[in-house]
């Protein structure tokens, strides 16, 4: 089983949709992000959260909410989704060791129409 | 401003080395990375290098750190047809604690 799991791994929706996206962690990580991947873009930060009661801002959080409703749980919202928003989302976890090292999940393909 | 920037792609032929490039911004990131993403799965730290280091070698990866030039480079050797991958170079923002991504090169190996 993996470590770090995202639901839905795909999904379709139409513009004006509110869209869930959920990311459960097995490996005890207090640190959580959220990030989408976009072709020629790389990885671009959403949010990210050190712990249940500590979450913030990334680079481009405008359009979109989260909720650390535990330690292992980190979700994603898109409120109103747009097309702009079609995009990978990638849920990563961090542990507290030095390295730095993020596990990320599968990845899910959000499509907007 | 946070930016970390690669160019998008690189082909090699099997057997050569590959050298893929990162420019980034903050001198005083602690760590600095390499992931590579295969097709269909999530990034995968592939190495690491510590800031206070020039050169960090594990089999056939070589990374090679040029602070004064905040450069970051990722040398393959031997490159196999299994390393076709899109590799992402990322620091560690000091004060922050948050990883910022390059925009990831495509590395395509032919035969």
């Amino acid at each position: 089983d993996a470590d770090v799991t995202q639901t839905p791994r795909n999904r379709i929706t139409k513009t004006g949709k509110r869209i869930m996206l959920e990311c459960s962690q097995t490996k005890g990580h207090d640190r959580m992000y959220w990030y989408r991947q976009d072709p020629g873009l790389g990885l671009q930060l959403i949010y990210y959260s050190f712990d249940v009661k500590d979450i913030n801002k990334g680079e481009i959080s405008d359009g979109y909410s989260v909720s650390r409703q535990a330690q292992a749980k980190f979700s994603l919202s898109l409120e109103s989704a747009i097309p702009n928003q079609t995009a990978l989302y990638f849920c990563a976890t961090r542990g507290g060791d030095n390295t730095g090292e993020l596990f990320f999940g599968e990845g899910s393909r959000l499509t907007v129409l | 401003g946070e930016d970390v920037e690669q160019s998008l792609f690189l082909s090699v032929r099997e057997g050569d080395s590959s050298v893929i490039n990162c420019t980034y911004t903050d001198s005083s990131s602690t760590y600095l990375y390499w992931y590579k993403q295969e097709p269909g799965a999530g990034l995968q730290l592939l190495t690491y290098i510590f800031s206070n280091m020039d050169m960090k070698q594990d089999q056939r990866l070589t990374v090679l750190l040029n602070k004064k030039d905040k450069h970051l480079s990722l040398r393959i050797a031997d490159t196999q047809t299994g390393d076709s991958a899109i590799y992402f170079c990322a620091e560690m923002m000091t004060n922050t604690d948050k990883l910022i991504f390059g925009t990831g090169t495509r590395l395509q190996v032919f035969p």
